[in-house]
């Protein structure tokens, strides 16, 4: 079955340390990736996006994510986190040929010390 | 553009009574999803429509709930009759073909007693 994981349910990391949250799919073909940024008492907003091309996408906010199709993976990455990227992050993908349908991961929540 | 509008922001009421919640999409924008969010379930996805359409409807968990599109601009999703253990967030979501990208509205907070 087709599937998106987020290995990790909750990460915490200090205000200026660098964070990478993991994203794993099980797809046959490449499929449309993107990543979402939830805060609380807020709707989900794009934070970057991935199609083809180049592997590495800059996204807003600071955030990168780097597609590697060997470990059907697309990890989140931030050099140095600010205590307001406390929030919650979804992995999601568009399986190819599969409308617009949106298949979310379960989510990271991420916690920022300060 | 405003984005995706969602009303209302918050309901509460009572067990047996009808729920009404309501979106406009962003214009322009020829897909229409309608999601659940809950601490036990995560986020669902519930029903989604191409071009007023509905083309899956499978995460609609009973027939309890129902939802329509009448016009490119607006969508309801009914709850009838609602339930405690429908108390969630329910998010409208709407999408261009040619870009997938889902922009989300703020949700409905809703409550049933």
């Amino acid at each position: 079955a087709q599937s998106v994981t987020q290995p990790d349910i909750h990460i915490t990391v200090s205000e200026g340390a660098s964070l990478e949250l993991r994203c794993n799919y099980s797809y046959g073909a490449t499929p449309y990736l993107f990543w979402y940024v939830q805060s609380p008492g807020q709707g989900l907003q794009l934070l970057l996006k991935y199609f083809s091309g180049d592997t590495l996408v800059q996204g807003i906010k600071g955030f990168e994510a780097e597609f590697k199709r060997s470990q059907s993976s697309f990890n989140l990455r931030k050099p140095s986190v600010h205590w307001s990227d406390a929030a919650e992050y979804f992995c999601a993908v568009v399986p190819s040929g599969g409308y617009n349908k949106l298949i979310f991961g379960a989510g990271t929540r991420l916690a920022v010390h300060p | 553009d405003a984005g995706v509008i969602q009303s209302p922001r918050h309901e509460v009421t009572e067990m047996g009574q009808e729920v009404t919640l309501r979106c406009k999409p962003i214009s322009g924008h020829d897909y229409l999803f309608w999601y659940r969010q809950t601490m036990m379930r995560g986020l669902e996805l519930l029903i989604y429509f191409n071009n007023n359409v509905p083309i899956d409807d499978s995460g609609m968990p009973e027939d309890r709930f129902s939802a329509k599109m009448p016009n490119a601009s607006f969508s309801t999703l009914k709850i009838q009759p609602s339930e405690p253990r429908d108390s969630a967030v329910y998010f409208c979501a709407s999408s261009l073909s040619s870009t997938y990208e889902q922009y989300f509205g703020p949700g409905t907070r809703l409550t049933v007693t």
